[in-house]
């Protein structure tokens, strides 16, 4: 059974750092690409960023770049999130999913996300 | 705003069909078949219930189906049960340039 686990979450201040985590296990961790989907208060997810399943490539949405940066520790089959340069509408729910890609390649385009995890809480305020 | 339109809210008694809609644009929902569906209850992670348009992931209730004409895509619930209730989500590949697509802002389905 695949089962995510995140944790890191708190509250921040504005400009701010937190370091995401998420346990991933039930699956052969390093054949699948995964990604961070964040849910604001009310409104619908917005994809955050996803790594290979190498952890060699990376993409992040426009809101982020240059702010968060993903990785992945396959040996320990964790997947991280280092965000810095908080604001407030970093708000979010914070969820790691497996990635499934159009071609199903451990990278590219994502067809869809098959498993979340139950989130955790950034909540940036001063 | 999110990129998808997604009604805010549908109901329906038990046993009854409820249809969600999904309106993107031909870079979108309207150009290929990657549209998922995912429900979400309060305070849960988001689940996967229907993928690449119409397929079902093993373990999701064949009540739940999905469908696409044009720029919309829809997840059709047949004989609602009150289980059903919660928020539901559409998502799609994009072709400009978002690697992890776009989603819709949501539908909350109500069990009369």
């Amino acid at each position: 059974e695949v089962h995510l686990l995140e944790s890191g979450g708190g509250l921040v201040q504005p400009g701010g750092s937190l370091r995401l985590s998420c346990a991933a296990s039930g699956f052969t961790f390093s054949s699948y690409a995964m990604s961070w989907v964040r849910q604001a208060p009310g409104k619908g997810p917005e994809w955050v960023s996803t790594v290979s399943g190498s952890g060699g490539t990376t993409d992040y949405a426009d809101s982020v770049k240059g702010r968060f940066t993903i990785s992945r520790d396959n040996s320990k089959n964790t997947l991280y999130l280092q965000m810095n340069s908080l604001r407030d509408e970093d708000t979010a729910a914070y969820y790691c999913a497996k990635s499934i890609t159009l071609y199903g390649y451990s990278y590219g385009s994502i067809s869809y996300f098959d498993y979340w995890g139950q989130g955790t809480l950034v909540t940036v305020s001063s | 705003q999110s990129a998808l339109t997604q009604p805010a809210s549908v109901s329906g008694s038990p046993g009854q069909s409820i249809t969600i809609s999904c309106t993107g644009t031909s870079s979108d929902v309207g150009g290929y078949n990657y549209v998922s569906w995912y429900q979400q209850h309060p305070g849960k992670a988001p689940k996967l219930m229907i993928y690449e348009v119409t397929n079902r992931p093993s373990g999701v209730s064949n009540r739940f189906s999905g469908s696409k004409s044009g720029n919309t895509a829809s997840l059709t619930i047949s004989g609602l049960q009150a289980e059903d209730e919660g928020d539901y989500y559409c998502s799609s590949y994009t072709s400009t340039g978002i690697l992890g697509g776009v989603f819709g802002g949501g539908t909350k389905v109500t069990v009369l």
